[in-house]
């Protein structure tokens, strides 16, 4: 069974970068077909698609976020990471690493991060 | 981009109830659509993929159907733990190039 964990800092100032890293246990992030998303929801709101990585390496993102996402692979740490560039308030959201082959099949828990100064 | 819409917003029913849940896209979507469950604090579940095939160790009880814009996710007798929100998603083609998740119906207990 693929789990999936979260870390990262929970508080990130305004205009900074909020880093968040994800560890794959139960499975590997180079598994044939399988891609890694990031997807993250506001304080009671609904669900956002950020973007994900594909075991190939490559990127999509969210046309929304894009010129402030990268999304990377770190395949000898079985992980895959966040970095979201000029941070604001409304950036304030959990954070939820998933993973699947055609949808999101397996989910962190998701940590909050909240960009306050 | 495909918007995805849902109704209602909230679906107010009692435990034995049917819940029929509804997602139109704004655009075709074939088949590439998804029914997810969400419950306070916790991640959200994937039930339903392709429109109508249930995710490993969903109960029978959950259902989808529909293609192209209009779908929908029925409940054929509420559970006590069925109380939740559930949020349809689009992923455009395949490989995947795009994610949008519609806003999400409530299903609480009247």
């Amino acid at each position: 069974q693929v789990q999936l964990q979260e870390s990262g800092p929970g508080l990130v100032k305004p205009s900074e970068t909020l880093s968040l890293t994800c560890t794959v246990s139960g499975g590997s992030v180079t598994s044939g077909s399988y891609y890694w998303s990031w997807i993250r929801q506001p304080p009671g709101k609904g669900l956002e698609w950020i973007g994900c990585i594909y075991y190939s390496g490559s990127t999509k993102y969210n046309p929304s976020l894009k010129s402030r996402v990268t999304i990377s692979v770190d395949t000898s740490k079985n992980q895959f990471s966040l970095k979201l560039n000029s941070v604001a308030a409304a950036d304030t959201a959990v954070y939820y690493c998933a993973g699947g082959i055609g949808y999101q099949d397996y989910w962190g828990q998701g940590p909050l991060v909240t960009v306050s100064s | 981009e495909i918007v995805l819409t849902q109704s209602p917003a909230t679906l107010s029913l009692s435990p034995g109830e049917r819940a029929t849940l509804s997602c139109r896209a704004s655009q075709s979507v074939s088949n590439y659509l998804a029914w997810y469950q969400q419950k306070p604090g916790q991640a959200p579940r994937l039930l339903i993929y392709d429109a109508s095939n249930r995710a490993t160790g969903i109960p029978a009880r959950f259902s989808g159907s529909g293609f192209g814009t209009d779908f929908t996710l029925t409940i054929s007798s509420l559970e006590p733990e069925d109380f939740a929100v559930y949020y349809c998603q689009q992923r455009s083609n395949w490989p995947p190039e795009l994610f949008t998740f519609g806003p999400g119906t409530k299903v609480d207990i009247k």
